[in-house]
């Protein structure tokens, strides 16, 4: 079966301008989690999604982040406004509903001039 | 301030000998925890989990041992393997595993040469 997809695999932008970051998470999985890593640094959590509501977006930086799953299934992480504090690879997983491990996509490298 | 801490940013070691990775956390709810290995241009991919109520789990080459005491955990791959070379990020889970996010350190670098 096909594991966790991310498009695009690449993206720059130009600051100020706004930005859509796909996922499709592996068939069956009712979670799913938005992370992002900076250089040096391991994922850091974003947003997470149980079915189509958000469970939890505390880890979103400020208002101009903002995550959707409308149908269950795939989600979209979508940043207004981008700064180049936001280049960095956008990380998706998913999981099965009460699974303690997280499959991950390939990830969306953002770059943001 | 970091909740899982990897203080070795890099490690060498020869092929066939042992990689010991190493992992602290400081919070004493973390319930979970697990292992991702990740190439370049590639998303983690998952390699062993332990829970927090055994002390060791081995899957074939790879053994994560847990001293909660301490809070402390470590990663062995034996024998290591050029193709063992990757990062290596341990993680933790509070309570409730896929009903919350992970917390991860910030990687080991390990390269394992012929």
């Amino acid at each position: 079966g096909a594991g966790v997809s991310q498009t695009p695999s690449n993206k720059v932008t130009e600051k100020g301008k706004y930005v859509e970051l796909r996922c499709d998470p592996i068939s069956g999985h009712t979670a799913l989690y938005w992370y992002r890593q900076s250089l040096g640094q391991g994922p850091e959590f974003l947003i997470y999604f149980q079915g189509t509501g958000a469970a939890d977006d505390s880890g979103l930086p400020n208002d101009r982040f903002f995550a959707v799953r409308p149908e269950g299934s795939v989600s979209t992480l979508k940043i207004q406004r981008t700064e180049r504090g936001d280049s960095a690879v956008y990380l998706c997983a998913s999981s099965f509903f009460g699974g303690n491990e997280q499959f991950f996509g390939p990830g969306t490298r953002l770059t943001v001039l | 301030d970091q909740q899982v801490k990897q203080n070795s940013p890099s490690l060498s070691v020869q092929e066939g000998r042992i990689s010991i990775l190493n992992c602290d956390y400081t919070n004493s709810m973390f319930d979970y925890f697990l292992w991702y290995k990740k190439y370049p241009a590639e998303g983690p991919t998952f390699l062993i989990s332990i829970s927090s109520i055994k002390d060791k789990n081995e899957d074939g080459r790879f053994t994560v041992f847990l001293n909660k005491s301490a809070k402390h955990l470590s990663l062995h791959i034996v024998p290591s393997q050029p193709g063992d070379s990757a990062v290596y990020f341990c993680a933790a889970s509070r309570p409730g595993g896929s009903q919350g996010n992970l917390i991860f350190g910030k990687g080991t670098k390990l390269s394992v040469k012929p």
